[in-house]
């Protein structure tokens, strides 16, 4: 089956060590996305690719990097963890970004201590 | 700024019936999109609306109003696994998803 696939599902570091989540997608997609989300709150947009190009939101932390080696993979280097980082980390994937849909990874938890 | 105002928490019955109301402020509008997620998962999507109206998938209802910054997401004969958080997202005039805080939908017997 086509899908979005996160590894790890569960990720423990240490406060300032650095840190990569994967995503790989089987769907072909042209478009990849990072979310990050907190507890009770919305997804928030911390990146995407449109094929190699990379698209950065203004509010994104510069801890946070981004790699997208081929159109499968995509990741998310977290270069110094703080305890605020902690969070579901969500990745998506679209054909194009005017798509109306995003087919969402099941996510990598990540727990700072 | 952009803002979507969904409820934070809801309460409903099994078998009955439930509106979650979204509404929206945002720079530029093409589209808006509900999406389910249950605890510790990832959303996935529900419905699409870009023009006024009720679009109808199985028990599954959304509803948007464009000029009143308006849409709701109505969901029939209640099952216990509705039991989730519902999100409502506005793709802006740079087609960037906006997401609301998301409603979470409990579903009592």
């Amino acid at each position: 089956d086509a899908m979005v696939i996160q590894n790890p599902r569960y990720q423990v570091t240490q406060f300032g060590k650095p840190v990569t989540l994967s995503c790989s997608q089987t769907l072909n997609h042209n478009v990849m996305y990072w979310y990050q989300q907190k507890s009770s709150q919305a997804p928030k947009l911390l990146f995407h690719y449109y094929d190699k190009d990379f698209n950065n939101e203004a509010d994104t932390p510069d801890n946070f990097q981004s790699r997208r080696p081929n159109t499968s993979f995509c990741f998310l280097d977290i270069r110094s963890p703080g305890l605020g980082d902690a969070a579901m980390y969500l990745c998506a994937t679209s054909e194009r970004t005017d798509d109306y849909e995003q087919y969402f990874g099941p996510g990598t938890r990540l727990t700072v201590t | 700024g952009q803002n979507i105002d969904q409820p934070t928490e809801m309460t409903a019955t099994e078998g009955a019936i439930v509106q979650i109301n979204c509404t929206y402020q945002t720079s530029g509008f093409n589209g808006l999109f509900w999406y389910q997620q249950h605890a510790g998962e990832a959303p996935t999507f529900l419905s699409y609306n870009v023009l006024d109206g009720l679009e109808e998938k199985g028990r599954f209802s959304s509803f948007l109003s464009r000029s009143k910054g308006y849409s709701y997401l109505l969901l029939k004969e209640l099952q216990m696994k509705d039991s989730a958080s519902y999100l409502c997202a506005v793709r802006d005039s740079n087609y960037q998803l906006i997401w609301g805080a998301g409603t979470k939908l409990i579903i009592k017997p």
